[in-house]
């Protein structure tokens, strides 16, 4: 079974610039999420998408951050203008139907590793 | 609102020693545990997981972890590392149960020397 796929793994940009990051889910999984990963720090939850539906975006600078998940499959992941302080690892998760008590379970990509400079 | 401390950024063991990972919780409910696993270079995989069925709970690669509620605790072992076990290790909590809303503590680095 393929696992959770993300692109690019690294990207090197200069601050105002804007990037793109791709993810495709396990194949059935309806609940999508996104996380950044500062270094040294846990992940923390940017945006939830259960189908193509946002379930949670309360974390998501959406000054900044924008995302979505056409047809309720692959999810794109923008920032527009960046920040030195959005270096980070953009994880991708799914999971099954999360309101499955016990479910709990996230499968992660490898994440996109992003450096503004 | 749920949280978790994890104690120590960074632990170092012998192989063949004893792991403990500590881990302590903060939540207003019944709280839902979870140990992840993070190789370098790769995504977060779940070791195991506490939804009040058994307070000691065993996951993957010989790792366990025991919920004690009164120490409001749920401490990750292995009776005897090994060098595969290097990796940052996340204590997450959740008031769901589910896959959502995972709040994630800030990471322990686990080494492992000959």
């Amino acid at each position: 079974e393929a696992g959770v796929a993300q692109s690019p793994r690294y990207k090197i940009i200069e601050k105002r610039q804007s990037v793109a990051f791709w993810c495709n889910p396990i194949s059935g999984h309806a609940t999508l999420y996104w996380y950044q990963q500062i270094l040294g720090q846990g992940p923390k939850l940017l945006i939830q998408f259960q189908n193509n539906g946002v379930v949670d975006d309360s974390q998501l600078p959406k000054d900044r951050f924008s995302a979505e998940r056409l047809k309720g499959v692959d999810s794109t992941l923008k920032i527009q203008p960046a920040k030195l302080e959005d270096s980070a690892v953009y994880l991708c998760a799914s999971s099954l139907d999360p309101t499955s008590v016990g479910a709990g379970e996230l499968f992660f990509g490898e994440g996109s590793r992003l450096t503004v400079l | 609102a749920q949280s978790v401390t994890q104690l120590g950024s960074h632990v170092s063991v012998s192989e063949g020693a004893l792991v403990l990972l500590r881990c302590n919780y903060s939540s207003s409910v019944p709280p839902y545990l979870f140990w992840y696993v993070q190789y370098p270079n790769q995504g977060l995989q779940l070791l195991l997981k506490y939804t009040s069925a058994a307070t000691l709970v065993k996951g993957i690669n010989g790792f366990e972890a025991e919920f004690k509620k009164s120490e409001t605790s749920f401490h990750l072992t292995k009776p005897s590392a090994h060098m595969s076990d290097a990796a940052e290790y996340f204590c997450a909590v959740s008031k769901t149960g589910t896959a959502s809303k995972l709040t994630f503590g800030t990471g322990t680095r686990l080494q492992v020397t000959l």
